[in-house]
């Protein structure tokens, strides 16, 4: 079965860096666009960023673009994302999900279940 | 950015009641690229309804989803207590940032 486990959440202070990672089994993970998802304490979805199956291309949501980098190890089963510069606002429980397509369609059919990141002095 | 208007905020019904729940986008979505998710308490969401109407796999037919343009809908033909749970639409591939709703809460009497 399909499974997504998020690592790497911490308590870390302003303008701080981070890398999260998710590793994937169960299914052909370089066959699969992924994607970062986030929630903070109390609030809803926000979509972070995507990669393509390959690696080729990303996209992120602007508020986090120039801070943040997505990237994979298909070799090694694994996405991961990148954090620089934090704010508080980047408080969140961060999951990755799988695309249901190759390239990008936005549709998450199978989600992890998180990893809190807190950015507090 | 598209975004997304969920209604009501909070719903609170009975065991075997229907629920209906609305989302409305500021934008036509393209294709009826909409996707309904299911949050339980403490746990990551599930993808319930995409394409507006398709169920995801093992999602009991008590769920369907409806609607086009802006308008979309997400029901609940008779409610069981495991449904207790947030309730997020989402537009995809119309264009980016994809965006969700605020959430529905739904609470069993």
């Amino acid at each position: 079965q399909v499974q997504l486990v998020e690592s790497g959440g911490a308590v870390v202070q302003p303008g701080r860096s981070l890398r999260l990672t998710c590793g994937a089994s169960g299914f052909p993970f370089n066959g699969y666009a992924m994607h970062w998802v986030r929630q903070a304490p109390g609030k809803g979805l926000e979509w972070v960023a995507v990669l393509w199956f390959d690696g080729t291309n990303k996209n992120y949501v602007d508020s986090v673009k120039g801070r943040f980098t997505i990237s994979r190890d298909n070799s090694k089963n694994t996405l991961y994302l990148q954090m620089t510069s934090l704010r508080a606002e980047d408080t969140a429980v961060y999951y990755c999900a799988r695309d249901a397509y190759t390239f990008e369609s936005g549709r998450l059919d199978y989600w992890g279940q998180g990893t809190l990141v807190t950015v507090s002095s | 950015e598209i975004v997304l208007t969920q209604s009501p905020g909070t719903l609170s019904l009975s065991p075997g009641e229907r629920v209906t729940l609305s989302c409305r986008t500021s934008q036509s979505i393209s294709n009826n690229y909409l996707a309904w998710y299911q949050q339980k308490p403490g746990q990551a969401p599930r993808l319930l309804i995409y394409g507006a109407s398709s169920r995801a796999t093992g999602i009991p037919d008590r769920f369907s989803g409806s609607g086009s343009g802006t308008d979309f809908t997400l029901t609940i033909s008779r409610l069981e207590p495991e449904d207790l749970a947030v309730y997020y639409c989402q537009q995809y591939g119309t264009s980016l940032p994809y965006t969700f709703g605020q959430g529905t809460k739904l609470e069993i009497k």
